[in-house]
């Protein structure tokens, strides 16, 4: 089966653009998470979606907002870049909300 | 709040050697517990997976474990070879609760010596 695919590999912005950035789950996976991911640090949670809502965020400020449609892809927006949003964006996806989560290969999000 | 500790955060063995890596919970209701491998520049990748209902598992060069009274899971890797070389995460999480509860460890550097 096709895994997790995340759109763009790379993207470059200047601070105060906007960004954003895309996920396919696996085929049957209805649930999605993102993270952020620091350059040499762990794995921060962003936001889940399941069924096409919104379930969780983590610490984060409002201009990190996201959404899920109806093939259950999903899409993570970041308003208002700042340098330190640079980082690696995983999104994964389970099958359920009680599932083993599988991860992309990520967007390395670059704000100059 | 809750966390998970994971420790050490580097490891070096020389090659063929077994590497141990430690996790430390604070949930009590943790259910779930896998173990992620993050080769550079690539994703994390579920390597082994264990739920509170067992205290080992085993994959072959791999196995965790699990003390549900103290509170901690451990990756052990036999034989490790260069290629086992990444980061690992560790992760304690509730299925079933209907909210997240994935909490993810700092991770581990392992780097084995040819």
């Amino acid at each position: 089966e096709a895994g997790v695919t995340q759109s763009p590999t790379h993207l470059i912005k200047t601070r105060g653009q906007q960004a954003t950035l895309r996920c396919s789950p696996i085929s049957g996976h209805t649930s999605v998470y993102w993270y952020q991911q620091a350059l040499g640090l762990g794995l921060q949670f962003l936001l889940w979606y399941d069924e096409g809502e919104e379930r969780n965020r983590g610490n984060f400020p409002p201009r990190f907002s996201g959404r899920q449609f109806p093939n259950y892809s999903s899409e993570l927006n970041v308003n208002a870049l700042e340098l330190e949003d640079s980082a690696l964006y995983l999104c994964a996806s389970s099958r359920t909300s009680d599932s083993p989560l599988h991860f992309g290969n990520g967007t390395r999000l670059t704000v100059t | 709040g809750e966390n998970v500790e994971q420790h050490p955060s580097t490891l070096s063995v020389q090659e063929g050697d077994s590497a141990v890596i430690k996790c430390t919970y604070s949930d009590s209701a943790s259910n779930y517990f896998p173990w992620y491998k993050q080769e550079l520049g690539k994703r994390p990748q579920l390597i082994i997976d264990i739920r509170s209902n067992v205290g080992e598992k085993k994959d072959q060069r791999i196995a965790v474990t699990l003390n549900k009274t103290a509170k901690h899971f451990s990756l052990h890797i036999t034989e490790t070879q260069p290629e086992d070389s990444a980061v690992y995460f560790c992760a304690a999480s509730i299925m079933g609760s209907g909210t997240y509860k994935y909490i993810f460890g700092t991770g581990t550097r392992l780097k084995v010596l040819a």
